[in-house]
């Protein structure tokens, strides 16, 4: 069975480097068959998709964060990861990583880490 | 971006009710459109995708439709455990977008 889980600092000071790790049990990383993505929900907000990476290495970022975003995978831990630069109180959300199918939705979601954005 | 705007935000029902969400996209997106269930604490569940397909697992009450670049999810009798927060995605191109959310309230 399928299953993402998030992990990382809660906590993250302005101006820092937000990193999340994600680890995928049930499935390999590696299938082409995947793809992996960031979405945020921030208090009171809708979600918010952050970006997307391929077995290809292939990424998609969200404009509004791209220059600030990077998405990486690890296969020999299976894992894939989220660096969020230059955070600010507006980066505060509960972050999810997800598995896409190829060409379509999202189909398998993480539960969901707060990380909160303040001195 | 393809805007997607969903409504109500906000819904109050009774358990037997029928539920009508409704998200509407700023532009053709085909019928390349998910929706998701949320519950504090919990991963979001797809429910639906391309608009009208029951993903496996999930209860027949719950059913997509579209017109044009209107979509809407219905539930047809509301149980307990629907007492949710419901969103719409659009993937039909980058960057991904997603709807306000509705959140379906106990009335």
């Amino acid at each position: 069975q399928l299953q993402l889980q998030e992990s990382g600092p809660g906590l993250v000071k302005p101006s820092e480097t937000l990193s999340l790790t994600c680890t995928v049990s049930g499935a390999s990383i590696s299938s082409d068959s995947y793809f992996w993505g960031w979405i945020r929900q921030a208090p009171g907000k809708g979600l918010e998709w952050i970006g997307s990476i391929y077995s290809t290495g292939t990424t998609y970022y969200n404009p509004s964060l791209n220059s600030r975003v990077t998405i990486s995978v690890s296969t020999s831990a299976n894992q894939f990861s989220l660096k969020l630069s230059s955070g600010t109180a507006a980066d505060t959300a509960v972050y999810h990583c997800g598995r896409g199918i190829v060409g379509a939705h999202f189909d398998s979601w993480g539960q969901g880490a707060l990380v909160s954005v303040s001195s | 971006d393809i805007q997607m705007t969903q409504s109500p935000s906000t819904l109050s029902a009774s358990v037997g009710d029928r539920v009508t969400i409704t998200c509407r996209a700023s532009q053709s997106i085909s019928s390349w459109l998910a929706w998701y269930q949320q519950k504090p604490g919990k991963a979001p569940k797809l429910l639906i995708y391309k608009a009208s397909n029951l993903q496996s697992g999930v209860p027949s009450r719950f059913s997509g439709s579209e017109s044009g670049t209107e979509f809407t999810l219905t539930i047809s009798s509301l149980q307990p455990d629907d007492f949710a927060t419901y969103s719409c995605h659009q993937y039909y191109k980058y960057p991904l977008t997603f709807g306000g959310g509705t959140k379906v309230e106990i009335k």
